[in-house]
Parts: structure tokens; C-alpha cells; sequence
């Protein structure tokens, strides 16, 4: 069975200083990892995805993300969070039979000035 | 570049009404979605579609149907809508596994 995990409800940063958003996974098999980013009353934007490669994958809006397949974890992180960073953040896995996602409980992230 | 519509952003319903959300895609996608959200508990899948008229059950069916008659179209059906089903809903369509999902702007529906 595949799964995700966010331990953190809530994750809390002032502008200019780095941000980590933690994700930790359980899959079978090679992982298919994402990070979707939800503003108020929108749906889900995807943000980035690591399938293969590099460990380090980049992504929309200066956000990065890093595979550590000992960890099996996929941290989202900026170098320097701007307060419109604010919104809920999911990681999820993918690549299921049906091409089914598997999605954490969501991280908000408040950036304040 | 992909487009996810649903029909309706916000919606009131009463108890007891039959209600429709309807969900459509513009990219030719084989697997369609229809996700719950809460906070706290996350996306969690109700249906979804990997073909015209194919529907799989996900993780919480129970008192929603779905219909896929087109594969542009993934509509959810709330049968006798109750209190408890007053929620954010979330459709979303695919190609394929190592591509991201695509979502629509979600329906906000309360049932009183």
C-alpha cells in the first residue's frame, strides 16, 4: 500500500528566511512524488514531481524539493519565503494502478513580514 | 496547458435533494477523480474513472455515485444529500502515472 505522511499541521516562517516542508512516503516499488500547492478557495496547483534522476528537483515559484530514498522523504523547501508563499501544501505519491494519488493531510505554511 | 472546469464554485443544497456536480476536461485524460477535502483529513478519494462508463469505488463511496457517459465528463452524484456531506470537492484528470494530476477550482458545497 502506498502513503504519505505531513507531521506538520502547521509550519510557521518569517519572509527572507528559508522554509521546509517535510513529507515522508511508503511505497512499493520506485516512488512517483509530488508537491501541489492549495491557495483559499482554489484547487490544487502542482508545484513539482520527482520520478527519477537528480535527487534535487525544481520546481514552480523557487521551490525545490529533495529525494532521500534512505529517509524516504521528499522535504519541499525555498531558500527565502515570501509572505504570498502562505497557502496549504500537500505532498503526494503517485503511479498506482489507475493512475491513483495518495495524499498527506496538507501543511499550511504562514510566511509573515 | 490543462484545464479542469467544474461547474459550480459555490452550492447550497438541502437535505434530502438529489445533487449533481459536474466536472469536465479538456486534454483528452483517461482517468478522471473525484476527492473530498476537510481540514485535517486531507484529499480523500470517493471515486474515480479510468474509461467512458468504467467507475471504481475509492476510499469513502458511500452515499455518492458517479457517472462517466463522455470522457471529457466526470459528474458525482450525491444521492439524498445529508449535513454530513457538506464539503470542498475536488476533481481532477490525468494521462498518465508519472505526470501530475490536474485539478479543477473545486466545489463548495453546503448542505442544510
Amino acid at each position: 500500500a502506498q502513503s504519505v505522511a505531513q507531521p506538520e499541521d502547521q509550519v510557521n516562517v518569517a519572509e527572507g528566511n528559508p522554509l521546509t516542508v517535510k513529507c515522508t512516503y511508503s511505497v512499493s516499488g520506485n516512488p512517483y512524488l509530488f508537491w501541489y500547492v492549495q491557495y483559499p478557495n482554489r484547487g490544487l496547483q502542482f508545484l513539482l514531481k520527482y520520478i527519477t534522476g537528480d535527487n534535487l528537483v525544481k520546481g514552480s515559484y523557487g521551490f525545490e524539493a529533495e529525494f532521500n530514498k534512505s529517509q524516504t522523504s521528499f522535504h519541499l523547501k525555498k531558500p527565502s519565503a515570501l509572505v504570498s508563499d502562505s497557502a496549504l501544501y500537500f505532498c503526494a505519491v503517485g503511479g498506482d494502478n489507475f493512475n491513483k494519488f495518495y495524499f498527506g493531510s496538507g501543511t499550511k505554511l504562514n510566511v509573515k513580514p | 496547458d490543462v484545464k479542469v472546469t467544474q461547474s459550480s464554485r459555490y452550492l447550497v443544497k438541502r437535505t434530502g435533494e438529489k445533487v449533481f456536480l459536474e466536472c469536465v476536461q479538456d486534454m483528452d485524460h483517461e482517468n478522471m477523480f473525484w476527492y473530498r477535502q476537510d481540514p485535517g483529513l486531507g484529499l480523500r478519494l470517493i471515486y474515480f474513472s479510468y474509461d467512458v462508463k468504467m467507475k471504481e469505488k475509492g476510499d469513502i463511496p458511500e452515499g455518492y455515485s458517479v457517472s462517466r457517459e463522455k470522457k471529457e465528463r466526470f459528474s458525482l452524484i450525491l444521492e439524498s444529500a445529508s449535513t454530513n456531506q457538506t464539503s470542498m470537492y475536488l476533481c481532477a484528470s490525468i494521462l498518465q502515472g508519472d505526470q501530475p494530476q490536474h485539478f479543477g477550482d473545486g466545489t463548495r458545497l453546503s448542505i442544510l
